[in-house]
């Protein structure tokens, strides 16, 4: 299977902790996403990348949260001293970009936070 | 900001019913998706649809970019169609990624 691939599925974890994800794209696409989605929501952007490079970051990454993509493959999402308030899915998605830009997204990753 | 609005919030219906899902959105869109998301969270592809109609079966979508929504159909509803549906455009300006609304979830029952 070439989908989108999220690791790990579900992570519980300890007020303070710090946590990681990681999202590897399909391979030919070059833009990578990441979302945020709470019950009863809509998924909320993060951040994106084009290949290696951070271009654009939403209001709602605090700077407990980081992410990477070093080699313009696979991205990691970090959440450090975790908060109660994070608990969520984190959807990661990708696309080409040019003319056909369809997004498609991975399982998620669902972060408790206890 | 960038407004996408979903009507109904909420939606049940009788197994075989048609509805008519609506997606409002506030700019120009470069392209516009269909999700379904599954009981696990997932988010299923349905349509890939920047304007015009397109069909997959018993869902069928119709996106009018001139005069800003998007529609989603779904004929004969099964059970399995039950979850939430949400669209997200891409927008015209600027490097906007897919902005979703709040979504319709639908509940068929048998």
């Amino acid at each position: 299977d070439t989908g989108v691939s999220q690791n790990p599925r579900h992570k519980i974890t300890k007020r303070g902790q710090n946590v990681t994800f990681r999202c590897d794209p399909i391979s030919e696409h070059n833009r990578l996403y990441w979302y945020r989605q709470t019950l009863g929501q809509g998924p909320e952007f993060l951040t994106y990348f084009q290949n290696e490079a951070q271009l654009e970051k939403s209001r709602l990454l605090s700077d407990r949260f980081s992410a990477e993509r070093p080699k313009g493959s696979f991205s990691t999402l970090e959440i450090q001293r975790t908060e109660q308030g994070d608990s969520a899915m984190y959807l990661c998605a990708s696309s080409r970009t040019g003319g056909y830009t369809e997004a498609f997204f991975g399982q998620g990753t669902r972060l408790t936070v206890v | 900001g960038i407004q996408v609005e979903q009507s109904p919030p909420d939606l049940i219906l009788q197994e075989g019913a048609n509805s008519t899902l609506r997606c409002n959105f506030s700019d120009s869109v470069n392209n516009l998706q269909w999700f379904h998301q599954n009981p696990w969270g997932q988010l299923i592809n349905l349509f890939y649809i920047p304007s015009g109609t397109k069909q997959n079966g018993r869902l069928s979508a119709t996106t009018v970019a001139t005069e800003r929504y998007s529609l989603l159909y779904i004929s004969s509803s099964q059970t399995t169609d039950s979850g939430v549906y949400f669209c997200a455009p891409l927008y015209a300006s600027g490097n906007t990624p897919l902005v979703f609304g709040k979504g319709t979830r639908l509940s068929v029952i048998a």
